[in-house]
């Protein structure tokens, strides 16, 4: 089946700095990628999706200018939290559509788990 | 605002009996219909999709969609320990290459 990666796996990172996650399709291609965030007991919230070779659409709500978002190649997607505050603390986990037996379905990532000190 | 709702339980089921999870939807645009389950700490993993209304049937697992009254279910029968998780609904407006809008979750704990 289709594999995607993420990396870190966790990240401990302090006040101010930024963090790099990244997002791969292992075996297959994603022209299109999505990142959500999930806070502790709370359910998947869709930030932004990612499309290759074009500009990320960012679900309302959500700073693009804070949550950087790069689809640079068709198996990777990278998503960069600039000047992370303790509030930004969460998991981070991205999906890849791809299909299977013929149909469409969400590939996820293991996730990241980002904590901001 | 698309929505999609589930009860957040916990739910507690004895081990061998049938867990019924249920989740409603406001958008009547969307077409299909995920099952996730997620452990705590992991990332979801899929159990079931389902696009036409009626049961569909896999195992010990069957979802079951309603479009007219915007309803989605999953039953898991002769639950097992091991299916203590938290079981996510997604629904999206194409067969699954779009963005999920995910539900709260439930809960589920199944009682030895």
């Amino acid at each position: 089946g289709a594999v995607v990666s993420q990396h870190p796996s966790r990240v401990i990172c302090k006040s101010g700095t930024s963090v790099k996650i990244e997002c791969r399709s292992l075996d297959f291609q994603a022209t299109t990628m999505f990142w959500y965030r999930q806070f502790p007991k709370q359910s998947l919230m869709l930030m932004a999706t990612s499309n290759e070779g074009s500009k990320a659409t960012y679900e309302q709500g959500v700073e693009k200018d804070k949550f950087l978002i790069n689809h640079a190649s068709l198996t990777l997607s990278t998503l960069t939290v600039t000047s992370a505050h303790p509030e930004d603390s969460s998991f981070y986990i991205c999906s890849a559509p791809g299909t299977s037996g013929g149909t469409y379905e969400q590939y996820f990532g293991p996730g990241t788990r980002l904590t901001v000190t | 605002q698309k929505e999609v709702e589930q009860n957040s339980g916990p739910l507690s089921v004895p081990e061998g009996a049938i867990a019924s999870l249920n989740c409603t939807y406001s958008d009547r645009g969307s077409q299909s219909f995920f099952w996730y389950r997620q452990y705590s700490g992991k990332s979801p993993e899929l159990i079931m999709f389902i696009y036409s209304n009626g049961d569909k049937e896999d195992g010990r697992f069957t979802a079951q969609l309603n479009k007219a009254s915007q309803y989605v279910s999953l039953l898991i029968r002769d639950s097992q320990p091991s299916d203590s998780a938290t079981y996510l609904c997604a629904g999206a407006n194409n067969f699954g290459n779009e963005k999920l809008t995910f539900g709260t979750g439930t809960r589920l704990t199944i009682i030895p």
